[in-house]
């Protein structure tokens, strides 16, 4: 089973400039989360989707980070402008009911960003 | 609101010994679920051990046992028999409603 997809791997972009970070959840997993880990720090959760629905996202910046989640498989994160403080690892994870274990989540390797 | 906190910053141990990482929690939820992840250099968050608040025996698997103390409210990892391998950074982490909270993670250094 194919674990979570995460890209780009690494990202470095100018402040000011958009970005945007692809996530493909394991096959089945209606649940859908991304993180932002600063360094140094655990993760920390932005907004979390079940199917397409956005059902936590009260840690998101609204102003400048905005996400979706079509069609309840693929997501997309974006920071239009980036800033010198959004430098960190994006993480997305996913789970499942069916994993038989209370909210286990499945982690991707992350898209590291630089702003410069 | 929920917390974790990790007070262990960084630990050094020789290979074949067995490490403990604290782990202590706060919520006012009694249904929670805790759980500690390995973190390479890789990046990617590896699931390593799951404790429901409400189970009576502390979980194991394989080298990995948690030691849960809930009138403490710890939530303790053990790895037994260290490796080289096992070098990484290690999260504590807490589930309520199905939103996770991380601590701030032990680097831990396995020394041959």
């Amino acid at each position: 089973e194919a674990g979570v997809v995460q890209s780009p791997r690494y990202k470095i972009i100018e402040k000011k400039q958009p970005v945007a970070f692809w996530c493909n959840p394991i096959s089945g997993h209606n649940t859908l989360y991304w993180y932002r880990q600063n360094l140094g720090q655990g993760p920390e959760l932005l907004i979390r989707y079940e199917n397409e629905e956005a059902v936590d996202d009260s840690q998101l910046p609204k102003d400048r980070f905005s996400a979706e989640r079509l069609k309840g498989v693929d997501s997309t994160l974006k920071i239009q402008p980036a800033e010198l403080g959004d430098s960190a690892v994006y993480l997305c994870a996913s789970s499942s009911v069916r994993t038989g274990i209370y909210n286990e989540q499945f982690f991707g390797p992350g898209t590291r960003l630089t702003v410069l | 609101a929920q917390k974790i906190t990790q007070t262990q910053p960084g630990m050094f141990v020789q290979e074949k010994e067995a490490v403990t990482l604290d782990c202590t929690y706060d919520t006012s939820d009694p249904s929670y679920g805790l759980f500690w992840y390995k973190q390479p250099s890789s990046g990617e968050m590896i699931f390593l051990i799951y404790q429901g608040s409400y189970d009576q025996q502390n979980a194991t698997e394989g080298r990995y046992s948690l030691n849960f103390q809930k009138a403490r409210k710890s939530a303790n990892l053990v790895i037994s028999a260290s490796q080289l391998g096992d070098s990484a950074m290690y999260f504590c982490a807490m589930s309520v409603y199905e939103k996770l909270t991380f601590g701030t993670g032990t680097r831990l250094t396995i020394i041959p």
